[in-house]
């Protein structure tokens, strides 16, 4: 079956410890994105990625890194510059290119994240 | 740039009653619209999405979204919920020329038998 997953599901961080995060597709979509979800806030962009070798920072990028080394897979790696990152990070993919705006996005089933 | 705003932060309402979950959006251009829901402790799934065309949308699970221009409106409405439908439901713009949306900040309907 075609998808995203994503894990680990639960992840704990010790403060000043870098945690990765791993997100794979095998839907042979082009784009993919993490979000970070907060209660009441929706979901905030922190990277994404059209090809393979190139990334953008999104709105919130500050604490966070990635990596697109190939097309199916898309880390995000949550270092200790991140100040507050106990959260729900969702990655997800799309048709990117010629015109992804109007695709829609896939999304894998998310990792919660607690800083001890 | 476009924004996107969920009136309300939660909804209750009960079992078999028909429920409307607002959204309004601003952008200087023609806009793409999307309803996506979140259940529990999952990621998102799309719902429906308007592109162009009819203005009326039918999505999955029975649901279904008026876009209205003049109002900058795109409502999602179904006409008897039940129990199954208890999630967070978000909102999202995009245009042509980005690469990404953007997403409002969730409505979370409760139903109650």
């Amino acid at each position: 079956d075609g998808g995203i997953t994503q894990s680990p599901k639960y992840l704990f961080r010790k403060e000043g410890q870098n945690v990765t995060l791993s997100c794979e597709q095998n839907l042979n979509h082009d784009a993919m994105y993490w979000y970070r979800q907060d209660p009441g806030q929706g979901l905030r962009l922190i990277y994404y990625s059209q090809i393979v070798n190139d990334f953008q920072k999104g709105d919130i990028a500050e604490g966070y890194s990635v990596s697109r080394e190939k097309k199916e897979s898309f880390p995000l790696t949550v270092t200790s510059a991140q100040k507050n990152p106990t959260a729900f990070y969702l990655c997800a993919s799309t048709f990117d290119w010629p015109a992804g705006a109007y695709n829609e996005q896939f999304f894998g089933p998310g990792t919660r994240l607690t800083v001890l | 740039a476009q924004s996107v705003t969920q009136l309300d932060s939660q909804v209750p309402v009960f079992e078999e009653a028909p429920v409307e979950l607002r959204c309004n959006y601003s952008s200087s251009v023609s806009v793409y619209l999307f309803w996506y829901v979140q259940y529990p402790n999952q990621g998102l799934q799309l719902l429906l999405k308007y592109l162009s065309g009819s203005t009326l949308v039918k999505g999955i699970n029975g649901f279904e979204a008026e876009f209205n221009k003049s109002q900058t409106s795109f409502h999602l409405r179904k006409p008897s919920v039940h129990i199954s439908d208890t999630a967070e439901y978000f909102c999202a713009v995009s245009v042509r020329s980005a690469s990404k949306i953007i997403f409002g900040s969730g409505t979370r309907l409760s139903i109650r038998p």
